[in-house]
């Protein structure tokens, strides 16, 4: 069965440029979630999709990052405009379905994204 | 969010036990207890939780004390491939977040062969 992938593996852009990251769950699970870890700092929660609805999205750092899950199977995540310091590894992962807190989380290997 | 508390780094033999403390002395009651890794250059990836009672699994054992303000992630022989970053994480169960994974600095795990 295939994990979660993401594209691209790295992407570099200029400060102001728009960029568009790709999550690709595993098959069935209704549960994505994207993280991120900018330099030096923890892994950061951003938002949670039920399906196409987003649950929680309590991290999303600020109006130039949107989210989208069209039709409940993969995920984008824009940045626009990007800034210096969105420069960071962003992981997406998924989950199946319920609200127990037991669910294991599947973690992508990320995304590297570079800002300059 | 309940808080989490791990040494920031250890050491292990290969072949050997390797014991990871975790401490959590906020814990509520629908707090689940996960612990994830990260290998160099992977996203995390899950190892076990439990909620009250000692759990085993392929990978590991988990210990959490009766008062559940502390665990130990238990890995029996360790190998050159569980070198990572080890995340003891809390995870409450129903809410709005109850998706959320809060990553803390983690235990930096060095096995030597």
């Amino acid at each position: 069965e295939a994990g979660v992938t993401q594209f691209p593996s790295h992407s570099v852009i200029e400060k102001g440029q728009t960029v568009t990251l790709r999550c690709d769950p595993i098959s069935g699970h209704d549960n994505l979630y994207w993280y991120r870890r900018v330099m030096g700092k923890e892994i950061k929660f951003l938002l949670h999709f039920v399906k196409e609805s987003k649950q929680d999205e309590s991290g999303m750092p600020n109006n130039r990052f949107l989210a989208e899950r069209t039709g409940g199977t993969y995920s984008t995540l824009k940045v626009q405009p990007a800034e210096l310091e969105d420069s960071g590894v962003y992981f997406c992962a998924s989950s199946q379905g319920g609200l127990a807190g037991g669910v294991e989380q599947y973690f992508g290997p990320g995304t590297r994204l570079t800002v300059t | 969010d309940a808080k989490t508390t791990q040494p920031n780094s250890m050491e292990s033999n290969e072949e050997e036990p390797v014991h990871l403390p975790c401490n959590h002395s906020t814990i509520s009651g629908t707090d689940y207890i996960h612990w994830y890794r990260q290998l160099p250059s992977q996203g995390p990836e899950y190892v076990i939780h439990g909620l009250t009672s000692n759990v085993n699994n392929r990978m590991a054992s988990l210990a959490i004390a009766e008062d559940r303000k502390s665990s130990t992630l238990i890995l029996h022989r360790a190998t050159l491939r569980d070198a990572a970053v080890y995340y003891c994480i809390l995870k409450r169960w129903g809410g709005t977040s109850y998706g959320k994974l809060t990553f803390g600095q983690g235990t930096i795990l060095t096995v030597h062969p």
